[in-house]
């Protein structure tokens, strides 16, 4: 079990320009979570999807993030036109959705928008 | 808004002694709780989740919730170098929501 996987461990945008987070969730997982992490704020929560349905997306900026789930083996995460307020690390989590809800974190993708 | 607080904010403890993290939230609704290390360049991993009053323990880790005062706690004993790490609490309003995250406790364990 590798765990859960982003892609890529590092992004370099431009401001303006367009940033894709990829996820690939534990197998079996029935749901998945983005978190944001920065030091001023620290872990944000964005959004999440049980069963590939968006669940509750009340932490997404709504202008210019959007998330999807498009099968049961990954996630996007989509940001446009960053801003360097969108530096970041962004971080993806699954869980079996049981009682036991524990999250299981990938190693995240380290956002920097200059 | 529902918050988690978490204290100190640093703590430096000796190898061999005991380091205790605490843990507030401002929702007597919150139900469920975490407690989650994260080392630099990787992602939080799971501690022990505790969710009756009373205490949980697993290995030299031991949780201590109290719904009453809002409050849950965790402590390491014999401390380890490789326990260094920045230490979140989260909770949940019920198990089938987000989980909302502390705002942390970096440990330091000194040799």
């Amino acid at each position: 079990n590798a765990g859960v996987i982003q892609t890529p461990r590092h992004k370099v945008t431009g401001k303006g320009q367009e940033a894709t987070l990829w996820c690939e969730p534990i197998s079996g997982h029935s749901a998945v979570f983005w978190y944001r992490q920065t030091i001023v704020q620290g872990l944000e929560f964005l959004t999440y999807f049980r069963n590939q349905a968006p669940i509750d997306d009340s932490g997404m900026p709504k202008e210019r993030f959007s998330a999807q789930m498009p099968n049961q083996s990954h996630s996007t995460l989509k940001i446009q036109s960053t801003q360097p307020q969108d530096s970041a690390v962004y971080l993806c989590a699954s869980s079996l959705d049981l009682l036991e809800n524990t999250l299981y974190f990938g190693a995240g993708t380290r956002l920097s928008v200059l | 808004q529902q918050k988690v607080q978490q204290s100190p904010e640093s703590l430096s403890v000796p190898e061999g002694g005991m380091a205790s993290l605490n843990c507030t939230s401002s929702d007597r609704n919150f139900q469920y709780f975490w407690w989650y290390r994260q080392h630099s360049g990787e992602g939080p991993k799971a501690l022990m989740s505790i969710f009756s009053d009373g205490d949980k323990k697993e290995g030299r880790f031991t949780a201590h919730l109290n719904k009453a005062s809002l409050h849950v706690s965790l402590h390491i004993r014999d401390s380890q170098p490789s326990d260094s790490a920045l230490y979140f609490c989260a909770a949940s309003l019920n198990s089938g929501t987000y989980q909302r995250f502390g705002t942390g406790t970096k440990l330091q364990v000194v040799p």
